[in-house]
C-alpha cells in the first residue's frame, strides 16, 4: 500500500524556521497537501498543490516539492503554530486517498 | 459560509453496523466531491472514502472496504456512510470533508467530526 513517511516531531524556538517533510516514491505523480491539527479541533488546508497557499493561511506557511519530498516550511514559527501537520496525496491513478502519519510541530 | 456537521455517531456493539450523516450547508453541495475521514483516538488521520458529485465515482480505503457503502442526496445537501460488520479499530472520529472545486481531494472544509466507539 501507498505510504507518506513524514517525521514523528519537529521542535524549534519562536522566530525560527521549521521544516517538516513528507516522502514517497509517488509524489513527483501527484500533487501533495498539508494539513494543521490542533488539539480538539478539525484539520485545517494550510498547503494545497504543493506550494499553494488559501486565502486567510498567514504567509509564513510555505510548500516546496523535490523529487520524491514535498516539504512545509513555517518562517518565523510563532506560538500558535503548535500543532499536528499532517501532508496527504493519492496514488498514482487518483482513486486512493493516502495521509501521512503526521508531524507534532513544538515551539519551544 | 460553508457547514458540515456530522451525526450518526455513538457507542456500537463488534459486529455492529452504523449510519453517519452530513448535513451541508453555505455552498452547492451538488457541484463537490466529499469524503469521509476517520481518525482513532491519539492517532493520525485515515482517509475512508469519496464520493464523486452526482454519486459517483465511490471509492474506499481497503480497510473498510466490501462493508461500507457512501451515498448522497444532492436533494437535500446530505452525504452518508454506511459501515457494517464493526470492529474495535473503527473506533474513530469521523470527519465529512469537501474537496475544492474541480478536485477530487483538496479537503478545503471539513466538519468538525462524530465519535464512533466499537465496544461491547
Amino acid at each position: 500500500s501507498y505510504e507518506l513517511t513524514q517525521p514523528p516531531s519537529v521542535s524549534v524556538s519562536p522566530g525560527q524556521t521549521a521544516r517538516i517533510t513528507c516522502s514517497a516514491d509517488e509524489l513527483p505523480k501527484q500533487y501533495a497537501y498539508w494539513y494543521q491539527q490542533k488539539p480538539g479541533q478539525a484539520p485545517i488546508l494550510v498547503i494545497y498543490k504543493d506550494t499553494e497557499r488559501p486565502s486567510g493561511i498567514p504567509e509564513r506557511f510555505s510548500g516546496s516539492s523535490s523529487g520524491t519530498t514535498v516539504t512545509l516550511t513555517i518562517s518565523g514559527v510563532q506560538a500558535e503554530d503548535e500543532a499536528d501537520y499532517y501532508c496527504q496525496s493519492a496514488d498514482s491513478s487518483g482513486t486512493y486517498v493516502v495521509f501521512g502519519g503526521g508531524t507534532k510541530l513544538t515551539v519551544l | 459560509q460553508v457547514q458540515l456537521v456530522e451525526s450518526g455517531g455513538g457507542l456500537v456493539k463488534p459486529g455492529g453496523s452504523l449510519r453517519l450523516s452530513c448535513a451541508a450547508s453555505g455552498f452547492t453541495f451538488s457541484d463537490y466531491y466529499m469524503s469521509w475521514i476517520r481518525q482513532a483516538p491519539g492517532k493520525g488521520l485515515e482517509w475512508v472514502s469519496y464520493i464523486g458529485e452526482g454519486g459517483s465515482p465511490i471509492y474506499f480505503a481497503d480497510s473498510v472496504k466490501g462493508r461500507s457503502t457512501v451515498s448522497r442526496d444532492n436533494a437535500k445537501n446530505s452525504l452518508f456512510l454506511h459501515m457494517s460488520s464493526l470492529r474495535a479499530d473503527d473506533t474513530a472520529v469521523y470527519y465529512c470533508a469537501r474537496a475544492s472545486f474541480g478536485t477530487y481531494f483538496q479537503f478545503d472544509s471539513w466538519g468538525q467530526g462524530t465519535l464512533v466507539t466499537v465496544s461491547s
